[in-house]
């Protein structure tokens, strides 16, 4: 089974803080994804990467960044936290190609509060 | 421009009913793919059921099947006979670029919240 693993559940983090979300698979996925989902707003893709080093912004980047060092892990960088990051983020993987049928696999997700 | 809607934010049935809920999609593209998704309160999105733009048949997957109306762009999820286990948010999703790209990212909707009663 595939294995997509948050560092945190819950998260609690000052105004203006750095903050690290990281996000590890054991399945050699090449694709990986950071969302935040927000109530009437589904999810949002802030970036993902499809390659080590590699990163692309998605539809949110604006406040965050990330880091893909190793095929097995992408973090997510919120390089000064303010209240309105305060959401869940979900962290995903997926084989990379064109084949029909793939599906992004689900971490459990960090609940992060921005006091 | 959002592509993925779910008109229903809420929906109710009672256990062993089935219910239908809906997913519009908007897209230019003749390849794409349509998922479901099933995020029960603990969080983890539990991936349930996969349409591609030109498959012939309606998919299914055990209690779940997908009214897909490619005219109409509607890919409906069909639950039957309903568990208690199922109530959680469901999100409908749609994969653009397929054979263009291999990044297999997706687009979501805003999500449906589904409570079975005893």
């Amino acid at each position: 089974d595939v294995k997509v693993t948050q560092s945190s559940r819950y998260l609690v983090k000052r105004t203006g803080e750095k903050v690290f979300l990281e996000c590890v698979q054991d399945m050699d996925h090449e694709n990986m994804f950071w969302y935040r989902q927000d109530p009437g707003l589904g999810l949002r893709l802030i970036y993902f990467s499809y390659d080590v080093k590699m990163k692309e912004k998605g539809d949110i980047p604006e406040g965050y960044s990330v880091s893909r060092e190793k095929k097995e892990r992408f973090s997510l960088i919120l390089e000064s936290a303010s209240t309105n990051q305060t959401s869940m983020y979900l962290c995903a993987s997926s084989l990379y190609g064109t084949a029909p049928r793939v599906s992004q696999y689900f971490g459990p997700g960090t609940r992060l509060l921005v006091l | 421009a959002q592509k993925i809607t779910q008109t229903q934010p809420g929906m109710f049935v009672q256990e062993k009913e089935a219910v239908t809920l809906d997913c519009t999609y908007d897209t230019s593209d003749p390849s794409y793919g349509l998922f479901w998704y099933k995020q029960p309160s603990s969080g983890e999105m539990i991936f349930l059921i996969y349409q591609g733009s030109y498959d012939q048949q309606n998919a299914t997957e055990g209690r779940y099947s997908l009214n897909f109306q490619k005219a109409r762009k509607s890919a409906n999820l069909v639950i039957s006979a309903s568990q208690l286990g199922d109530s959680a948010m469901y999100f409908c999703a749609m994969r653009e670029d397929a054979l263009n790209t291999g990044f297999q990212k997706l687009v979501f909707g805003t999500g449906t919240r589904l409570l079975v009663s005893p």
